[in-house]
């Protein structure tokens, strides 16, 4: 099983640049997030997802897009990359938003 | 702000002691969870209580959870050289319940 999985799993962008993170799962799961994750620090969140077509933010949603058109993929944009964007970004899954949920291994961002 | 605060921030002992670590919330919560996280990888689901349970265990993992207080504690027992790793709590913001909301986390060392 594939469970999430993120590309690529390491970026480097210049200040101004956009780019796309892709997430894919294939559990069928209502709920996806996005969260980053900084030295030291612990998970906050993005922008969420409880169902295709569904988006809403999260903590930390300004810079960031999101869009779910089908179940399986929640990609995350990145509109005019920052050096404040580096950090390692994580994708998550779960059957609902009460239940476990599934990481990706991240992908580890450099805006320089 | 983050939902979930973890405490303390770091620990070390000696393989075979007992670890505990807590997590103090500041909203009413659905449930709360506990992860795990290696160096630089991914998030793995630890155990899940629900807000009407007051302990659960899953193997040498022991979970309490104190709604009046607003707090929960993972007790790893036996401790081994491969529990050396970051624990997090998450809930659910008790409005919506749609946010995961992560704390910043416990950094667990094994000293052999």
């Amino acid at each position: 099983n594939a469970g999430v999985t993120q590309t690529p799993k390491f970026q480097v962008l210049k200040t101004g640049q956009s780019m796309t993170l892709q997430c894919a799962q294939d559990m069928n799961h209502e709920y996806m997030s996005w969260y980053r994750q900084d030295p030291g620090m612990g998970l906050r969140l993005i922008h969420y997802s409880v169902g295709a077509g569904i988006t809403d933010q999260g903590e930390v949603p300004n810079g960031y897009n999101v869009s779910r058109s089908t179940t399986e993929d929640f990609p995350l944009r990145l509109l005019s990359a920052a050096p404040s964007q580096t950090s390692v970004y994580f994708c998550a899954s779960s059957y609902s938003r009460r239940a476990r949920a599934f990481f990706g291994q991240g992908t580890r961002l450099t805006v320089v | 702000s983050q939902q979930g605060e973890e405490d303390p921030q770091a620990l070390s002992i000696q393989e075979g002691e007992n670890a505990t670590m807590n997590c103090s919330y500041k909203t009413s919560i659905n449930n709360l969870q506990w992860y795990r996280q290696n160096s630089g990888r991914g998030l793995v689901h630890l155990i899940l209580i629900r807000s009407n349970e007051r302990e659960k265990h899953s193997g040498r993992l022991r979970v309490t959870l104190d709604t009046s207080k607003k707090s929960s504690s993972l007790l790893i027992t036996a401790s081994r050289a491969a529990d050396t790793a970051s624990y997090f709590c998450a809930t659910d913001e008790g409005s919506s319940a749609s946010k995961i909301i992560f704390g910043s986390g416990t950094r667990l060392s094994i000293r052999p």
